[in-house]
């Protein structure tokens, strides 16, 4: 059973730092593609980050770029969102979820997300 | 960038009803369009891939349609756990980009 547990999730000031962890299983997680996509309170779903199985390819949403970095450990099935200079509008449910792997780039599994709170 | 929009935005129904869900594409996204099902406090669940494809286990009562710039969802008979909020989604033109539509909230009439 594929399985996707977010964690690093708090409140933190705005301008501080925040590292989102995701730990996959039941997969082979060095196959397949990842994501990061939020969900502010009350609104849509928006993505963030994308991450090919092997790091080589990474994308950025323009509202992230500069301050957000991607980054994987396939020796330790985890994906990782380190969050600089956080603001209120960052504040979110933060998903982890796993692209399906056929090239067309969709999500087949989601995890429940961990909620990142930036307020002053 | 592509924009993706979806509507309406909201809609009330009643269990039964045939209702249809509309999303529109900036630019030509061929049959590059999935759906995704939310329910309050759930994670996302993809119903649709391809514009038309079944993710396995959900019912046939939902069906997606369309390519290039228009698509629809469809649940030909709407039941009560099926109330929920719709996104489309579509990544053509940029490896590992994800771009939601705004999202169809099904109430209940």
């Amino acid at each position: 059973e594929v399985q996707l547990v977010e964690s690093g999730g708090g409140w933190v000031q705005p301008g501080r730092s925040l590292r989102l962890s995701c730990a996959a299983s039941g997969f082979s997680f060095d196959d397949y593609a990842m994501y990061w996509v939020r969900q502010a309170p009350g609104k849509g779903l928006e993505w963030v980050s994308g991450i090919s199985w092997n790091g080589d390819t990474i994308a950025y949403a323009d509202s992230v770029k500069g301050r957000f970095t991607v980054s994987r450990d396939n020796a330790k099935n985890s994906l990782h969102l380190q969050m600089n200079s956080l603001r209120t509008e960052d504040t979110a449910l933060y998903y982890c979820a796993k692209d399906d792997s056929s090239g067309s780039y969709f999500v087949d599994y989601w995890g429940q997300g961990t909620l990142v709170t930036v307020s002053s | 960038d592509i924009q993706m929009t979806q509507s309406p935005p909201s809609l009330s129904a009643s269990v039964g009803d045939r209702i249809n869900i509309t999303c529109r594409a900036s630019q030509n996204i061929r049959m590059f369009l999935n759906w995704y099902q939310q329910k309050p406090g759930k994670a996302p669940k993809l119903l649709i891939y391809a514009a038309s494809s079944f993710q396995s286990g959900v019912p046939s009562r939902f069906s997606g349609s369309g390519s290039g710039t228009d698509f629809t969802l469809t649940i030909s008979s709407l039941q009560p756990e099926d109330f929920a909020t719709y996104y489309c989604q579509q990544s053509y033109y940029a490896p590992l980009t994800l771009t939601f539509g705004g999202g169809t909230k099904v109430e209940v009439k």
